[in-house]
């Protein structure tokens, strides 16, 4: 059984840089063909994915967000990250991590998610 | 505004069958498989179909889902109070080069 779980800062200042952590157990990070994602849910909106990283650690992004976001791997701490600069009101969101599966793309395992609040 | 659509809300009484729509293009849809999810409000979404029409383990088979051309629909037979929830489709855009959600559904038991 994978299970995910989100840390970081709750509370983050516009234009500063925004730091969350995925820490993954019951399976490793760096085998297999799996993705390592993260996406992010507005209160009251939708779910929108951020963008990705691969076992061996090419990463894919959202259009949207592609210039202003990070998403790395850690394998010695079994653990992948995402940084998004600059970020405003708008960035205000429940951050979810999540296992994604090749070449289907679903999400089978998520993190209970971490609310992140853009203000000063 | 998604490139996905579907409808904001649906409803049904329980032992119903309800259907819930998902239709995008030949970018996404079209050329790409479907997945689903079930989110209760306050929780993290929880993978129903994949697919198109896979059910992971321990997901009641009273919940179907199909893709016919650039669209997507899941069916939820049997309905019952528990399944009151919030449904999204999925799937990868060969265009936007990144998976795309649709707006979601609320699903209403009366």
């Amino acid at each position: 059984q994978v299970l995910l779980q989100e840390s970081g800062p709750g509370l983050v200042k516009p234009s500063q840089t925004l730091s969350l952590f995925c820490t993954v157990s019951g399976g490793s990070i760096s085998s297999g063909s799996d993705f390592w994602n993260w996406i992010r849910q507005p209160a009251g909106k939708g779910l929108e994915w951020i963008g990705r990283i691969y076992s061996r650690g090419s990463t894919t992004y959202s259009p949207s967000l592609k210039s202003r976001v990070l998403i790395s791997l850690d394998t010695s701490k079994n653990q992948f990250s995402l940084r998004l600069n600059s970020v405003t009101a708008a960035d205000t969101a429940m951050y979810y991590c999540a296992k994604g599966e090749w070449p289907t793309h679903h999400f089978g395992y998520w993190g209970q998610g971490i609310l992140v609040t853009v203000s000063s | 505004q998604s490139v996905v659509t579907q409808p904001p809300s649906a409803s049904g009484t329980p032992g119903q069958r309800v259907t819930i729509s998902c239709s995008g293009s030949s970018s996404n849809i079209g050329s790409n498989t479907v997945n689903w999810y079930q989110q209760v409000p306050g929780t993290a979404p929880k993978l129903l179909i994949y697919t198109n029409n896979q059910r992971p383990s321990g997901v009641p088979d009273r919940f179907s889902g199909s893709r016919s051309g650039t669209s997507a629909s899941l069916a939820i037979s049997g309905l019952q109070s528990g399944d009151e929830a919030d449904y999204y489709c999925a799937t990868w855009d060969d265009s936007l080069n990144g998976v795309i959600f649709g707006g979601g559904t609320t699903l209403t038991v009366l």
